[in-house]
């Protein structure tokens, strides 16, 4: 089944305790991105991806940071997280950005 | 820098009507333009897309919408709108990232557009 897979689902931390939020597609996609949504700012693009080393920033990058070192995984990295990152977060894949893209199930963040 | 607009937060309408939502973009070149849909706990569903050609554009569920350049805006069209229309819609812009290139992979999206159906 073609999926864009995010583990974990929920976790509640406490600040500073760095954290990876991890992305994995089966569908072969050069493109993946990650957003955080947050009530009444809609979706935020964090970083992007167009294919394996290539990585770009989106609207909010600071605090976090992303690897591609292989095509099906995107991980999303927070060093050291504060409570203004506590969100909702996706993980998207697409085989291009004009492409639909397949998000993930989300991943809600609670920092303390 | 680039930007989307939605300037309704909550629309209401009853079904059957017809619908407008609004979608005004800021980009100094030409974009690539999205709207996507979003149910509750769901991820978002591209409903349609521009990116040259004819300025109107057809997608999924019936909806349609019209890229004018002068007036910077893609609004989304549904001439009759059904109850299963409910959820929370976005306008995105698609442009070119901070690292150069002619790729667009950067995606930028309007605060979004809850449409309540009343029966």
């Amino acid at each position: 089944e073609a999926q864009v897979t995010q583990n974990p689902r929920y976790l509640i931390t406490v600040t500073g305790k760095k954290l990876t939020v991890t992305c994995s597609q089966n569908m072969n996609h050069e493109y993946m991105s990650w957003y955080r949504q947050d009530p009444g700012l809609g979706l935020r693009q964090i970083y992007y991806s167009m294919n394996v080393e290539v990585t770009d920033k989106g609207d909010v990058p600071e605090g976090y940071k992303v690897s591609r070192k292989e095509k099906r995984n995107f991980p999303l990295i927070l060093e050291s997280p504060s409570p203004n990152q506590t969100s909702l977060y996706f993980c998207a894949s697409s085989l291009s950005v004009n492409r639909p893209q397949h998000f993930g199930d989300g991943t809600r963040l609670s920092i303390l | 820098a680039q930007s989307v607009t939605q300037p309704d937060i909550h629309i209401t309408v009853s079904e059957g009507a017809s619908l407008e939502l609004r979608c005004n973009y800021s980009y100094g070149a030409t974009p690539y333009l999205f709207w996507y849909v979003q149910s509750p706990g769901q991820g978002l569903q591209l409903l349609l897309k521009y990116f040259s050609g004819d300025t109107l554009v057809q997608g999924i569920k019936g909806f349609e919408a019209e890229f004018k350049r002068s007036q910077s805006s893609f609004n989304l069209r549904k001439p009759s709108v059904h109850w299963s229309d409910a959820a929370e819609y976005f306008c995105a812009v698609a442009t070119r990232g901070l690292a150069g290139g002619t790729s667009y992979g950067k995606l930028t999206f309007g605060q979004g557009t809850i449409l309540t159906v009343h029966p």
